[in-house]
């Protein structure tokens, strides 16, 4: 147990659907965070908050949308993916933004049809 | 560009020493992490070395040299547990984490 958990574990959508993926931490922290994890590729930071701040965009495409409305819950809406969206996609949260130590959830495994 | 190589597998004996490695490119440095990933499961973090030298940690240690840009963990006494993905991360001046790409690690009996 991590102290971070997401919901939905899994997600099925079409490529017209809209969704949300939740990250909720329970540890306390001020900074937290979207990556992307695909088969073979290094995890891929996506979206960072401090302080319910969006501080980073990593070059993320529009229909992912991040929202964080207090230091301890993360959304991640999704609308028009793409199939090669298709991936496991991790929260994960730290004491600050440049802690060296990040704590992840479990992840959400989305499948885009 | 910014870049970490690791190997991609390793495959080593239950009870034995193995090391996996670790170089980094990256246009700052502040610190290399180890997180460790299990099949369906979340990574999770194993050791930091900010300076040079060797830091220990039960059976698993790491090591980092700046002037080489390269890090090592080192898994003793493997169990079958320790069967899983190894990750390093480089915390570059951004701020940032930049993961490698992952070192598969079996441990056979």
């Amino acid at each position: 147990e991590t102290g971070v958990t997401q919901t939905p574990r899994h997600l099925v959508m079409g490529m017209t659907n809209k969704k949300s993926l939740k990250c909720e931490q329970h540890l306390g922290h001020n900074a937290m965070y979207w990556y992307k994890q695909s088969a073979k590729k290094p995890l891929e930071l996506m979206f960072v908050y401090n302080f319910k701040e969006q501080t980073e965009n990593n070059s993320v495409p529009s229909r992912f949308s991040p929202e964080c409305p207090n230091s301890s819950h993360l959304f991640l809406h999704l609308h028009t993916l793409q199939p090669e969206d298709s991936a496991l996609y991790l929260c994960a949260s730290s004491h600050a933004r440049d802690s060296y130590e990040q704590y992840f959830g479990p992840g959400t495994r989305l499948t885009v049809t | 560009g910014q870049s970490l190589e690791q190997p991609s597998e390793v495959t080593a004996v239950e009870g034995a020493i193995v090391q996996i490695n670790c170089t980094y490119q990256t246009s700052g440095f502040y610190g290399l992490s180890w997180y460790q990933q299990h099949d369906g499961g979340a990574p999770t973090f194993l050791s930091y070395n900010g300076l040079d030298g060797l830091e220990e940690t039960g059976r698993f240690s790491s090591f980092l040299s700046r002037s080489d840009s390269y890090g090592y963990l080192l898994l003793q006494e493997l169990q079958m547990k320790d069967s899983a993905s190894y990750f390093c991360a480089v915390r570059a001046n951004t701020g940032k984490l930049i993961f490698g790409q992952g070192t598969t690690l079996q441990v056979k009996p």
